[in-house]
């Protein structure tokens, strides 16, 4: 069964360091988000990527971040100046439509951010 | 905004016994709900989701949940639980034909045997 690849599972990094989470989003999916979960907390939106472009974000998704789809199979995020609030397992997550009955975000493994 | 509440942290219960974790959300229009299980260190698996029709919906793994419209509720139950149930539950809803999932804080489930 296909499946959301992300890399690196574990990233640790010192504060003011950019930083670049990678996904492999299912091949035939054109819908694309980035979720984190701090510790503890919920899981949060962060942003949704359609037709190479942001379709939504969240307040957390200030000038810091940015997303790309670099190519056909990979889509990152990055972290410009990493703080320590940054902290957290960050997840990918894609789906082939936007809506209807077959709607559903797969979500892959998570990379858990360290910023010291 | 939207938003979902799951009001129990933690919940323990024996191996076969019965479950059921609480879920409400807040919407005008009728939602898209889902539940997702997540196992230590694994990322987020759906268990199952309501779109329309039929409020009781079946998943993976024998768990169900039903849409309860009159009380924002979509509870999900488990008739007896397994100890690989274990693991942390989240319901989350979107609205339809919107992009992102909001979620609730998670019910922790532990099994004891």
């Amino acid at each position: 069964e296909p499946e959301v690849t992300q890399t690196p599972s574990h990233q640790v990094t010192q504060m003011g360091q950019e930083v670049i989470l990678r996904c492999v989003p299912i091949s035939n999916h054109l819908y694309f988000y980035w979720y984190r979960q701090i510790l503890g907390q919920k899981v949060e939106f962060l942003v949704s990527f359609y037709n190479n472009e942001i379709s939504e974000k969240s307040e957390i998704f200030d000038d810091q971040f940015s997303v790309e789809r670099p190519d056909g199979s990979n889509f990152t995020l990055k972290i410009r100046s990493t703080k320590l609030e940054d902290s957290a397992m960050y997840f990918c997550a894609s789906t082939r439509t936007s809506g209807g009955s077959s709607y559903e975000q797969y979500f892959g493994p998570g990379t858990r951010l360290t910023v010291t | 905004a939207q938003s979902v509440t799951q009001p129990d942290i933690h919940i323990t219960v024996s191996e076969g016994a019965s479950l059921e974790l609480r879920c409400n959300y807040s919407y005008g229009a009728t939602p898209y709900l889902f539940w997702y299980v997540q196992s230590p260190g694994q990322g987020l698996q759906l268990l199952l989701k309501y779109f329309s029709g039929d409020t009781l919906v079946q998943g993976i793994k024998g768990f169900e949940a039903e849409f309860k419209r009159s009380q924002s509720s979509f509870n999900l139950r488990k008739p007896s639980v397994h100890w690989s149930d274990a693991a942390e539950y989240f319901c989350a809803v979107n609205e339809e034909y919107g992009n992102k999932l909001v979620f609730g804080a998670g019910t922790i489930l532990r099994v004891k045997s």
